[in-house]
C-alpha cells in the first residue's frame, strides 16, 4: 500500500482568494491524481499530474483555476485560485501502486 | 467514456445481516478493473475489494464478496455480518488498464448504507 498525506484538512476560506493542498507520498510514484468532491456527490477527477510535465486536465477544468505542480516523484500540490462558494467541496489526492489507487485524508475547503 | 450506476441512493440493513449493494457500468473496453471503495465520515477512501475483469472468479475479501457479470456489466458488492462500522458511503469505480500508469478511476454516484444495531 501507499501512504499520501494531504493537507490542510480542512480550511474555511474568503472569496477571491486562493488555497494551496499538499500532498506527499511516502514512495516514488509515477502519476498522482486529483479529484474533487462536491457536497454529497460523488468524486471526479480535475487532473492527472505527471512528474515534468504539464498536468493533464479533465474537461470541465482548467489550469488558471486549478494550478497542478509536480516538483518529484513523491509530492503535488493543487491550488484553487480566485475561490468562490461554488468551489466549496472535498479535494483528494490519489496515487497508485499498479491499478490499485491510495488516497490522501482528504481537504475540506469551505468558501465564504 | 466509461460510465457507472448505482442506483441505490441509501440502504439500510441491521447488524449481523447480509446486505447487497448494486452497480452497473459502460464501457467499450475489455481489460479493466472493478473497484468498491468506502468513505466514513472521515471522509478517508478506503478500497474494499477490486475485480480483475479478466478474471471469471469473483473476488472476495472477509465479509465483502462480489457478483461480477461481465457480459452483463454489473458489478454488485455483498457484505455479510454487517457491522457498525460499515456504516460508510460505498462508490462503486471503473479503471481501464492503460498498460502504463494512468490509472484514472470513473466513480459512481455512490451508496449510503446504514448499518442499524
Amino acid at each position: 500500500s501507499a501512504v499520501i498525506s494531504q493537507k490542510p484538512s480542512r480550511d474555511i476560506c474568503q472569496r477571491g482568494t486562493s488555497l494551496t493542498i499538499q500532498c506527499q507520498v511516502d514512495s516514488q510514484v509515477t502519476m498522482m491524481f486529483w479529484y474533487r468532491q462536491q457536497p454529497g456527490q460523488s468524486l471526479t477527477l480535475i487532473a492527472t499530474a505527471n512528474q515534468g510535465s504539464e498536468a493533464t486536465y479533465e474537461s470541465g477544468f482548467v489550469i488558471d483555476k486549478f494550478p497542478i505542480s509536480r516538483p518529484n516523484l513523491t509530492f503535488s500540490t493543487l491550488t484553487v485560485s480566485n475561490m468562490s462558494p461554488e468551489d466549496s467541496s472535498i479535494y483528494l489526492c490519489s496515487a497508485n501502486r499498479g491499478p490499485k489507487a491510495f488516497f490522501g485524508q482528504g481537504t475540506r475547503l469551505t468558501v465564504v | 467514456a466509461q460510465t457507472v450506476t448505482q442506483s441505490q441512493p441509501e440502504m439500510s440493513v441491521q447488524e449481523a445481516e447480509t446486505v447487497t449493494l448494486s452497480c452497473t457500468y459502460d464501457t467499450s473496453e475489455n481489460n479493466y478493473y472493478l473497484f468498491w471503495y468506502k468513505q466514513p465520515p472521515s471522509r478517508q477512501m478506503i478500497l474494499v475489494i477490486r475485480q480483475e475483469a479478466y478474471k471469471q472468479q469473483n473476488a472476495t475479501e472477509n465479509r465483502f464478496s462480489v457478483n461480477f457479470q461481465k457480459a452483463a456489466k454489473s458489478f454488485s458488492l455483498k457484505i455479510s455480518d454487517s457491522q457498525l462500522g460499515d456504516t460508510a458511503m460505498y462508490f462503486c469505480a471503473f479503471m481501464k488498464d492503460s498498460g502504463g500508469s494512468n490509472y484514472k478511476l470513473t466513480f459512481g454516484k455512490g451508496t449510503l448504507l446504514t448499518v442499524n444495531p
